[in-house]
Order: C-alpha cells, then structure tokens, then sequence
C-alpha cells in the first residue's frame, strides 16, 4: 500500500531562515511526488512536481529514492510562505494519475 | 484565470437524508475528481471520472456515492444516505491530463 508521512503537523520558522518540510513516502512502483500548498482562505493548489524540476516561489524538492522521501526547501523563509503544505504521490504514468495520496499536512508558520 | 467552481459553500443535512454536491470544473478539462478531508485528517480520493465514467475509485467510495456529469457541464458528487461520518470537506478537482489538479474550494457537508 502506499503512504505518504509528513512527521511534523506544525513549523515554526523566522522570516529569512531556512525551511525544510519532510516528507516520506512508501510506494512499491514507480512515484511521482508532488507539494501541495493551501494559503489562508483559499484552494488547495499544486506547488511543484518532482519531475519538472523546478523552483517555485523560491521553493524546491528533490526526489531521493533511496531515502524515500521528497522533502521541501527554501533557502529564506518569507512571511507569505506560511500555510498549509502537502505531499503527495501518485503512480506515474499509470491510468490511475489523479489518484492523489495525501500526507497529513504541515502547518507552516513564518514569523517576521 | 479559470476555477473549479463549487456549489454550496456549506450544507447541513440530517441522517439518512441525499445529498448532491456540486462541482463545475474547468471548461476545457476531461479528467474530473472528488476527494475528501474529514476533519483532523488526511485529504483523501473518493473518485475518478474520465470519457463519462469511473475510471477508479477508492473503497470509501461504496454504494452509497455516485457521481454523475449530467450536462456537460456539471460535475455531482450524490449520497444517497447520509451518515454522521459522511460529515466532511469534500473536494472537486479536475485536470486536462491527468496531471496537474486544480481543486475547487470545497463543500462542508455537516451531518447530523
């Protein structure tokens, strides 16, 4: 069955400081890991795809098979980075490609 | 830019009792989904739809939900018999191909 941990449901962080968001993940086939994001009063919406290997907002995630995990980075927290943050797996190119399993999610707090 | 558009914002309903949510994805997507958060938990898949029929669902998803896209248009999540731990958020989301979600902002069904 696959799974998907976020060990920590709250973060607190400084404006400026580094972030790391953890995230695990048990999948017996072929992963495609994704970041979730949910700012205050608005949607859940996509934040990056480790298969694009990209940074968005400052933020990137690098996929390490060995260590199962998909953790989040940004350098220098900024005070709108503070929200609700997902992993998230699904079976890469499988019919089942939408089928999203969730982390629990970690509260992101970024102080000034 | 265009949203996932979902209709009511909150719904209250009694034990026992249908109800119908429903979603208005983005117009030129062909991949539809529910998903679900009960409160305090993780976002969960109830449901895929693709070419006007499920493509997978999850073993939350038993004889009690149906989804239906009625007019091209609309997207419905029905339950036929509400029980108190239907009580949830439950969101829509579609896709243009299956890869990137967007969500819509989410119904809060209150059973009671």
């Amino acid at each position: 069955a696959q799974r998907v941990t976020q060990p920590e449901k709250l973060l607190s962080v400084f404006k400026g400081a580094p972030v790391e968001l953890k995230c695990n993940y048990s999948y017996s086939g072929s992963p495609e890991l994704f970041w979730y994001v949910q700012y205050s009063r608005q949607r859940l919406q996509l934040l990056l795809r480790h298969i694009s290997r990209e940074s968005i907002k400052g933020f990137t995630a690098d996929l390490n098979k060995g260590e199962t995990s998909f953790h989040l980075k940004k350098p220098f927290a900024q005070e709108e980075d503070s929200a609700m943050y997902y992993c998230a797996l699904t079976n890469a190119g499988g019919t089942s490609y939408g089928k999203l399993t969730f982390g629990q999610g970690t509260i992101l707090t970024v102080h000034p | 830019e265009p949203e996932v558009t979902q209709t009511p914002s909150h719904q209250v309903t009694q034990m026992g009792q249908e109800v119908i949510l429903r979603c208005v994805p983005i117009s030129n997507h062909l991949y539809f989904y529910w998903y679900r958060q009960i409160l305090g938990q993780k976002v969960e898949f109830l449901v895929s739809f693709y070419n006007n029929e499920i493509s997978e669902k999850s073993e939350i998803f038993d004889d009690q939900f149906s989804v239906e896209r009625p007019d091209g248009s609309n997207f419905t999540l029905k339950i036929r018999s509400t029980k108190l731990e239907d009580s949830a958020m439950y969101f829509c989301a579609s896709s243009d191909r299956g890869e990137k979600l967007f969500f819509g902002s989410g119904t809060q069904l209150s059973v009671l």
